[in-house]
């Protein structure tokens, strides 16, 4: 059972363009939403999260969007750079031990 | 900021043989790490649960002979591949959770920088 749908796959952007990452989920039991940004080669680095009590919230160029009723929660990258190129993941984390899902990735490509 | 570290970061094996990674971290005790495997341009998977001091939860279709682990202390988990084959070739990647702020679904998980299997 797939608990958590991200949608592009792959994003070509230019650079200084705004990068938009969407993952819609199933569980209402997630009460924490984290985006995890992967280079290749490398683990997965926590790059934002919100709590569904708020709607939006914004850390430098990167905001999170959450929209409870809708069960979707998205990423934008303001003023892309290629040093964003990466592959980003939505993973809420749920259960006694908080075990993460991934979302099947979204592969950023930022383009000069 | 919190670390994880992962060895050996890269091995390559003969088919039959038996890899050892550890997980460890480094500036804060985990009561709780994960296991994740990662095939080429896939999504992480979740492969098992590691508790300090019990034994693990392995995900569906897992083989817990197989993937043998083991969280002997509070900051160090390993993960043992018995008997490796090309098809355990993968991406292997550990993650622990910071209880710090109470075990909260809010705790921050880091994950490791990942160790390459390479089973020839």
């Amino acid at each position: 059972q797939q608990q958590v749908k991200q949608s592009p796959q792959s994003l070509i952007v230019q650079k200084g363009g705004i990068s938009i990452i969407n993952c819609a989920y199933e569980n209402t039991a997630f009460d924490y939403f984290p985006w995890y940004q992967q280079f290749p080669g490398k683990g997965p680095a926590l790059l934002i999260a919100i709590r569904p009590d708020v709607s939006e919230k914004k850390e430098g160029r990167f905001t999170i969007s959450f929209n409870k009723s809708a069960k979707q929660f998205s990423l934008h990258i303001m003023d892309s750079q290629p040093g964003d190129s990466a592959t980003y993941f939505c993973a809420p984390p749920s259960g006694g031990y908080q075990k993460v899902t991934f979302g099947t990735g979204t592969k950023l490509q930022v383009i000069p | 900021g919190a670390v994880v570290s992962q060895h050996p970061s890269r091995v390559i094996c003969k088919s039959g043989t038996s890899v050892k990674i550890e997980c460890r971290s480094l500036d804060f005790q985990a009561t709780t790490m994960f296991w994740y495997r990662q095939f080429p341009k896939q999504s992480l998977m979740l492969m098992a649960t590691s508790n300090e001091g019990s034994k693990a939860t392995y995900e569906q279709g897992v083989e817990k002979d197989k993937f043998l682990i083991n969280h002997a202390s509070l900051t160090l988990s390993t993960l043992t591949v018995t008997s490796a084959h090309p098809e355990d070739s993968s991406f292997y990647i550990c993650s622990a959770r910071d209880e710090t702020s109470g075990g909260h679904s809010t705790d921050t998980q880091y994950f490791g920088p990942g160790t390459r299997l390479t089973v020839l």
